[in-house]
């Protein structure tokens, strides 16, 4: 059974702090890690897909690392600001031929003004 | 242009019965996934097409639930004698190659699906 764990769970922040959380996932038959931002009572919307160890992706004052030798992605959000509070989810495809993303089960950010 | 558009928003319906979930991917897109969300929880894959081709069916749970994609377009999850412990939000996405490593998938609003 393959396991993508997210922590934390939940986060409240200030306006304006930076703030980080993280994703584990199998460092073994990697292809893809993509992160994914969730406001509720909407569609999941992609942030990022990142492939290859080392990569690091960004869009505006949020981005991503990636260490697939470890298994794990770090998501930053510098100056976190009321609008991006929402859930981060992170998915990890396999390298079998399936299309098939593994959730995990998300960090909730509250940022309070 | 359009997203991925999913019909009925929500659905009540006694235990027993049978219900058609439908989805309609974004025009040209090959793939088409579908997944279940438990509240407070990640999306679970249940099943996807590349065009009308069934490819993984894996995570369907068991033998009631089964998916069809005629067409390669529009794709229907249905439910049959649905239970209490099939409710749950069931989103579908599309993504517009066939799984490529980089492929972003799209997703609809979601079919919020209460079994009484």
């Amino acid at each position: 059974i393959l396991n993508v764990e997210q922590s934390p769970q939940s986060l409240h922040v200030q306006e304006g702090d930076s703030t980080n959380f993280t994703c584990s996932f199998p460092s073994s038959n990697f292809y893809a890690l993509h992160w994914y931002r969730w406001e509720t009572a909407k569609s999941p919307e992609a942030l990022f897909v990142m492939t290859l160890n080392g990569d690091e992706k960004k869009k505006g004052r949020i981005s991503a690392t990636l260490n697939t030798k470890e298994g794990y992605s770090y998501l930053y959000i510098k100056g976190s600001q009321p609008e991006d509070s929402a859930t981060y989810l992170c998915a990890f495809k396999g390298s079998s031929n399936t299309g098939k993303l593994i959730f995990g089960q998300g960090t909730t950010l509250q940022v309070k003004p | 242009g359009a997203g991925v558009s999913q019909s009925p928003r929500y659905k009540v319906t006694k235990r027993g019965q049978d219900v058609a979930l439908r989805c309609d991917p974004i025009s040209g897109h090959v793939s088409l996934y579908w997944y279940r969300q438990a509240l407070g929880q990640g999306p679970e894959f249940l099943t996807y097409f590349n065009y009308e081709a069934q490819q993984d069916k894996s995570g369907l749970p068991n033998d009631r639930f089964s998916a069809e994609r005629p067409e390669g377009s529009i794709s229907t999850l249905t439910i049959q004698r649905t239970e209490q412990r099939d409710s749950a939000m069931y989103r579908c996405a599309s993504s517009r190659t066939s799984g490529g490593f980089t492929d972003t998938q799209y997703f609809g609003p979601g079919t919020r699906l209460t079994v009484l």
